[in-house]
Order: structure tokens, then sequence, then C-alpha cells
């Protein structure tokens, strides 16, 4: 247990709406993710955080801002929410000097409609 | 683009059964190397990391082969609780070992009694 929790676990949403998903740590890790997982592409990096606001974009970052004012939390931010975004969200935290071995939180399945 | 390919299965085997499954990937600054496991609807979790050496872990043994860029998992005596999707992931050499992992899209394997 990596001691991550991920809320809401589900929403249903509408299109043009925003959506924020909270990823909250209890280990103080350094280092947290957000990847997205749709059939057909696998896990893709969406941002990440390496300390309290510290942030970078990821592979698939278009559509999605985070934000970290606290070690234990990395928020992602549908600005406006899209069909293309109904996915599973999974957060995942490391650290440093393990070679990025990374754990994830339980998901978040988000449908836009 | 940075690549990881797996073969996508699904592998259908009995109980008992040895089972190999292979992972190439395009990067070659890549440092770090894992499989996970991933269940149905559930998040990914760490199976074992892949050492230049080749490691063991119970019925799990993983093997690197730098030259031709590809790891291998092999799982022997199949258990019917191996019924997962298996990922192969690799870092993508920025950073050393430190580097964003880049996720294949998994390889399924359904173990039958």
């Amino acid at each position: 247990d990596a001691g991550i929790t991920q809320s809401p676990r589900h929403k249903v949403t509408e299109t043009g709406t925003p959506v924020t998903l909270r990823c909250h740590q209890t280990e103080n890790h350094r280092y947290m993710y957000w990847y997205r997982q749709d059939p057909g592409h696998g896990l893709r990096l969406i941002h990440y955080s390496y300390g309290v606001k510290d942030t970078d974009k990821g592979e698939v970052s278009d559509g999605y801002s985070v934000s970290r004012s606290k070690t234990e939390d990395f928020l992602l931010t549908l600005e406006s929410a899209t069909s293309s975004q109904t996915s599973v969200y999974f957060c995942a935290i490391s650290e440093p000097g393990q070679g990025n071995t990374i754990y994830f939180g339980e998901g978040s399945w988000l449908t836009v409609v | 683009r940075k690549e990881v390919e797996q073969d996508p299965g699904p592998f259908n085997v009995p109980e008992g059964a040895t089972v190999a499954f292979n992972c190439t990937y395009s990067n070659s600054a890549s440092q770090s190397f894992f499989w996970y496991r991933q269940d149905c609807r559930k998040e990914p979790k760490l199976l074992m990391s892949v050492y230049s050496s080749g490691n063991e872990d119970g019925r799990f043994t993983a093997q690197l082969n730098r030259a031709s860029q590809y790891i291998s998992l092999l799982i022997r005596d199949s258990k019917l609780s191996d019924s997962a999707t298996y990922l192969c992931v690799v870092n993508d050499g920025y950073g050393g070992s430190q580097g964003n992992l880049i996720f294949g899209k998994g390889t399924k394997l359904s173990v039958k009694p």
C-alpha cells in the first residue's frame, strides 16, 4: 500500500464542464504523476510533479492542468471536459533513487457525456 | 517517439504451464526496466524490476538483453491467480535511471483449469 487515495473514484460529467481529480498521498513522496489509460494506448503520462509548485508536462498534456500546492496533494483539472477525455485516470508516486519504480492509486473512472 | 512493444495476446494456457512474454523497446538510453501486473479494472502493480544479469522471484524470471533491446518474463507452473495483463515498462532514459516511464500496452494472460 503506497498510501495513495484518489477522489472521486467514479464521475460522470457533461461536455464543457470543468472537472478536478484529486490525488492524496500520506508518505511524503516527492514525485507524483497523473496517467490516463485507454484501450489500445496503454498508460500515458499527462503531467508530473517533482515537488511543491514544480510540475511538468507529459506525453498527453493538452486539455489538462495540474497543481501541487502541498506535498501530499496533486490535482488534475480538465478545464472544459470533452468526450475524448473519457478514460480511467491513475495517480502515481515514486521516490528518487529507486530507479523510478512507481506505485499507483486505485484509479478514477471519468465519463464525459 | 519512444516505444515499448508487446504481443497483446491473449495467451490462454492450462494450469501448470510455463509461459513466456517478450517485450522490445526502442530507446537504447533506457536504464530502468520493470514488469507490472494489472488485474481487470484495477491499478497496475509492480511485479518485479528487471536487472541486467537477470533475476528471479519465485516462479517468475525476468531477463534483459540490452544489445537486442528486449525484455522477457517467464512464468513457471502457472496458477489461476496469474491471470492478468502484464505490462512491460522502461524509463525514457532522461535523467538517468530517474527518467519517466514508458508503458507497453500489455500482454493478457488467461490461465485455465
